[in-house]
């Protein structure tokens, strides 16, 4: 069975830090792509980066570039969000999930999803 | 503001049938596939549709995907109370200011 869990989260001031954790099992996790995907109270959904299965290719959102660093682990089956210089703004539930790729079509979707941690940004 | 455009909200009753739209651009919907993805209350996001209309296992027959130009649908009939949830149409974009993944906004579905 495939699983993620997300852990970390908590509450910081403005300015502060935080790494988040990802733990996968049920899968060859060195085999995919992983994202971490954030929800503000009350609102949508938004990606906010990915990582390519070896860790040589990394993209992120607009909105974190130069504050977020995402990493992993294949070792020890686990994905990272380094957060810094943080924000109000950045208050939200973060969830890690899985990136299928679909050979029918050559697309990716995303097939799993952790339970999330919620990070607060707050003073 | 989400990339993508869903409505807010939609309701019918149970066993009646129900349309959520995702509008988007030629930049993600028109030139790349669309998943939707189910948000019970409290609960992390749930994949029920890939590749545009492709249902991973165990997802029931009710539920089903289309796309045409720059915009996509979710189409669920048999309408059960346990599908009162959130809805969200997710695709690629290959516009810089954007990307790679885009979402819509969300439409919450009540079963009247």
């Amino acid at each position: 069975e495939v699983q993620l869990v997300e852990s970390g989260g908590g509450l910081v001031q403005p300015g502060g830090s935080l790494r988040l954790s990802c733990a996968a099992s049920g899968f060859t996790f060195s085999s995919y792509w992983m994202s971490w995907v954030r929800q503000a109270p009350g609102k949508g959904l938004e990606w906010v980066a990915n990582i390519k299965q070896d860790g040589s290719e990394k993209y992120y959102v607009d909105s974190v570039k130069g504050r977020f660093t995402i990493s992993r682990d294949n070792a020890k089956n686990s994905l990272y969000l380094q957060m810094n210089s943080l924000r109000a703004e950045d208050t939200a539930v973060y969830y890690c999930a899985r990136e299928h790729y679909s050979r029918s079509s050559g697309s990716y979707t995303f097939d799993y999803w952790g339970q999330g941690t919620l990070v607060t940004v707050s003073s | 503001q989400s990339v993508l455009t869903q409505p807010p909200s939609v309701s019918a009753a149970p066993g009646q049938k129900v349309t959520i739209s995702c509008s988007g651009s030629s930049s993600n919907i028109g030139n790349n596939y669309v998943s939707w993805y189910q948000q019970l209350p409290g609960t992390a996001p749930k994949l029920l549709i890939y590749d545009n209309n492709k249902r991973p296992s165990g997802i029931p027959d009710r539920f089903s995907g289309s796309k045409s130009g720059t915009s996509a649908t979710l189409g669920i009939t048999g309408l059960q109370t346990g599908d009162e949830a959130d809805y969200y149409c997710g695709t690629w974009d290959s516009s810089l200011s954007a990307g790679p993944w885009v979402f819509g906004g969300g439409t919450k579905l009540t079963v009247l």
